[in-house]
């Protein structure tokens, strides 16, 4: 059974911290990583696809690094925001199967950021 | 404006009243994907189609059908619901190559009482 553990499970930050999370996922038969953002009553939406060891994405004050031979990938934050409140999904995808490339979802980074 | 649109948004019923939140998107993706969230669980998928008249089973649908007759719709069918199939259900699209990303649908939340 593939494993994809977040953690931490929630985060209560103030107005300006930066904050980092962590996606642990089997580091064989890797394919791609994905990180989701996803607020309350809205759709998930993709922050980032990673395929390459060694990768690292950035979208504004959201990055991430990506580390396939140990099997972990970070977000990381920069000066939090309200609006950056969310949760965040990782989800991975192993190579071969026949599960037309199914997506593994972690439990999920609930992130608060307090004014 | 590219979307996965799911109806019905919210929906109370009765145990056995077979229902259907239907799914739609206009990217003209090739598979398509129903999942479930609950508390504490990551989101798991029940069915997936990889092109029209091609779907197959994930890793929890027991309790549910799918079909895929047109390339834009994705019905989900609860054809006997069940309290266990109160859930938030999201219907999700991407291009049948690649590792591309998922989009998403706003979700149904669905309690059967």
């Amino acid at each position: 059974i593939l494993n994809v553990e977040q953690s931490p499970q929630s985060l209560h930050v103030q107005e300006g911290d930066s904050t980092n999370f962590t996606c642990s996922f089997p580091s064989s038969n890797f394919y791609a990583l994905h990180w989701y953002r996803w607020e309350t009553a809205k759709s998930p939406e993709a922050l980032f696809v990673m395929t390459l060891n060694g990768d690292e994405k950035k979208k504004g004050r959201i990055s991430a690094t990506l580390n396939t031979k140990e099997g972990y990938s970070y977000l990381y934050i920069k000066g939090s925001q309200p609006e950056d409140s969310a949760t965040y999904l990782c989800a991975f995808r192993s190579v071969g199967g026949n599960q037309g490339g199914k997506l593994i979802f972690g439990q999920g980074t609930e992130l608060s950021v307090k004014p | 404006e590219a979307q996965v649109t799911q109806n019905p948004r919210y929906l109370i019923t009765v145990t056995g009243k077979k229902l259907t939140v239907t799914c739609s998107q206009n990217m003209n993706h090739e598979y398509m994907s129903w999942y479930r969230q609950d508390p504490g669980l990551g989101l798991r998928q029940i069915y997936y189609s990889m092109n029209v008249e091609v779907t197959d089973k994930g890793d929890v649908p027991e309790g549910y059908k799918v079909s895929r007759k047109e390339k834009r719709n994705f019905p989900l069918i609860l054809e006997s619901p069940s309290p266990n199939q109160t859930s938030l259900y999201f219907c999700a699209s991407r291009t049948g190559t690649g590792g591309g990303e998922l989009f998403f649908g706003e979700g149904s939340r669905l309690t059967v009482l």
